[in-house]
């Protein structure tokens, strides 16, 4: 099965409101994480990254934790709009060998920003 | 910098037809990756090529391949198409030297299979 999956598949949100996107992940010897987020239509784009010897990342608009302890990532999007409308993974990247690293993603989480 | 690109966009086939999906990855990237998804299965990788040579490979099929070439474009085929190969083909791009590279993807291409 997939090391790495989300709690709630969909979440929806008043404009506005903050946004809490959760994942878990199983591989403790994991050191780099992604979300993603995907459009209707597109591929995933990326948002924001964050390394194992990190807590906790920010960016515009958006926060990433990450808390190893209990193997858990979160990704927080302050005052949602509506253009934040989209399905969400996060992603664990796996070492394969032979210098090679795959990702490997949680179902996705649909967020629904209601005007 | 021009991003992930990938052609065609959208495929029909009929089952037992192949097929040949491109990705042109971002200038300067040496490393793609070919992921599929699907409604049931999600995201799933499939395989890696780095300097013209696979080096990883996910859980399918010998039906499904690939190849890189000198320039970094890649291409993957899938041969003997059945209905559930029906899925979008998503291509993602990276410079393939360290465990803590972001991988950028392109708009993917929707295969449906009749």
């Amino acid at each position: 099965g997939e090391s790495v999956g989300l709690h709630l598949p969909t979440l929806s949100v008043q404009e506005g409101d903050n946004s809490i996107i959760n994942c878990a992940y199983s591989n403790s010897a994991s050191d780099y994480f992604i979300w993603y987020k995907q459009e209707s239509g597109k591929g995933p784009q990326f948002i924001i990254d964050i390394r194992s010897n990190m807590d906790k990342r920010q960016g515009q608009r958006v926060t990433v934790l990450l808390n190893k302890t209990v193997k858990h990532l979160s990704l927080q999007i302050a005052a949602t709009q509506p253009g934040d409308s989209a399905v969400y993974f996060c992603a664990e990247n796996q070492y394969s060998g032979a210098g090679s690293y795959q990702l490997t993603f949680g179902k996705g989480t649909k967020l629904s920003v209601i005007p | 910098k021009a991003g992930v690109t990938q052609t065609p966009r959208y495929l029909i086939k009929t089952r037992g037809q192949q097929v040949t999906l491109s990705c042109s990855p971002i200038s300067g990237h040496r490393s793609v990756s070919w992921y599929q998804q699907t409604p049931g299965q999600g995201l799933q990788f499939l395989f890696e090529y780095f300097s013209e040579t696979q080096r990883n490979k996910g859980n399918f099929p010998g039906r499904f391949s690939g190849r890189q070439f000198s320039n970094s474009r890649s291409e993957m085929n899938v041969s003997t198409l059945e209905l559930g190969d029906s899925a979008l083909y998503l291509c993602a791009s990276s410079w393939g030297g360290t465990s803590q590279e972001t991988q950028y993807f392109g708009p993917g291409t929707r295969l449906l299979v009749l």
